[in-house]
Order: structure tokens, then sequence, then C-alpha cells
């Protein structure tokens, strides 16, 4: 079965370095998104990305956060200058089409800022 | 933005019992998922269900949309099952997100 795979598994920064976290969603999929999860707290929605653009993102995702699918297949999310408090699992997902079908998850990336 | 609501918190069960997980929303949904997270922190997907009921061995779950909940039961818990049961949902609209509920987290012990 086809899934959404995400690099590295596990990064380590230090605080004001910029890092780029990959995910590359399920092929024939057109929505997609990042999550977050701060170690014992919920998943909260970061973005969703549509047709090349963002079509939704959370108060969370301020001028330090970008996304970008620079090619076919990546989908990339940028945190700036990163911040301790950016510690947390990250999570990207995808779905194939619009309201009616679900959101597939990839295994996460922990980011861990020092 | 749409609430959700899981219960219990926590739940603690013998190896063998069954067990109920609650999750109630706000508005009307076009999307419901139930994850499992596992001691990795992987997010499992267990179903996908915006009304109705489905079953998968031991897993089944009920969403009753018009009265705005849906139900996860696990029928002779394992050891395995054990982690955090997350509800998510999706308002009616394209494209719209998934907002998780704060989960339940289970231990099952031997």
């Amino acid at each position: 079965e086809p899934e959404v795979t995400q690099t590295p598994s596990h990064q380590v920064t230090q605080m004001g370095q910029e890092v780029i976290l990959r995910c590359v969603p399920i092929s024939n999929h057109l929505y997609f998104y990042w999550y977050r999860q701060i170690l014992g707290q919920k998943v909260e929605f970061l973005v969703s990305f549509y047709n090349n653009e963002i079509s939704e993102k959370s108060e969370i995702f301020d001028d330090q956060f970008s996304v970008e699918r620079p090619d076919g297949s990546n989908f990339t999310l940028k945190i700036r200058s990163t911040k301790l408090e950016d510690s947390a699992m990250y999570f990207c997902a995808s779905r194939n089409s619009g309201g009616n079908s679900p959101l597939h998850f990839g295994n996460g990336t922990r980011l861990t800022v020092t | 933005g749409i609430q959700v609501e899981q219960s219990p918190p926590d739940l603690i069960l013998q190896e063998g019992a069954n067990s109920t997980l609650r999750c109630n929303f706000s508005d009307s949904v076009n999307n419901l998922q139930w994850f499992h997270q596992n001691p990795w922190g992987q997010l499992i997907n267990l179903f996908y269900i915006p009304s109705g009921t489905k079953q998968n061995g031991r897993l089944s779950a009920t969403t009753v949309a018009t009265e705005r909940y849906s139900l996860l039961y696990i029928s002779s818990s394992q050891t395995t099952d054990s982690g955090v049961y997350f509800c998510a949902v999706g308002p009616t609209g394209t494209a719209s997100k998934l907002t998780f509920g704060t989960g339940t987290r289970l231990q099952v012990t031997l």
C-alpha cells in the first residue's frame, strides 16, 4: 500500500539554525498538510497546501515557517530560525481529494532544538 | 473552530478486557478518523468513519453523525493495544483539515 514518507526520522539542531523537513506524499494525492505534536500534547494543524499554494494555516504557522512543493514529489516544511519551543514531532499528511477522503500520515520527524 | 472532546482521558485495563472510547464533536463533519499512536510516536490510522459502523478484527467503530459522536470499541485487549488513541474530525468543506482531540491514553497490563 502506498505511504507517505518523511525524512529524517530525527533531527537535532541548534537554536537559531534553519531546518528543512522533507515529505514525499502519496503520488496521486492533491492535498498536503503539516501537523506538529509537542511531547505529551495533542496533534495540532499547521498548514494545508493545494494547487501550489497555501489553502489554510494556523496561528502557529508564523513568518518563521514556510512550505514548498519544489518538484512533483516532495513537500517540505522550512523553519527559518528555530526556537527551543519548536521541538516537537512534525507529521506530514496527504489526501487524494477534498473533504470526503481520509488523510494519510507519515511516520513523523522528531525535531529537537538545543 | 470545531471542538473535539475525548473520554476518558486515561484508561487502564487488564489484558483480555473490553473498552469503549468516546469522541464528541461540536459541528457537522464529513471526515472522522481514529488513530492509534504507538510508543514510537507513529500515528496508525485505524478507521475512516464519518458515519456508520466498521469492524477490523478486535476493533470496531461507530459514528452517529447526527448526534455528533463516535465510539471506538476494543475487545479482548492486548498489551500491544497500549498507547494513545486520537479521534480527528474534519468539518464539511473541501480540503478541510483534521482537528484532533486530546486523546485517550490506554495502558493494558498483564
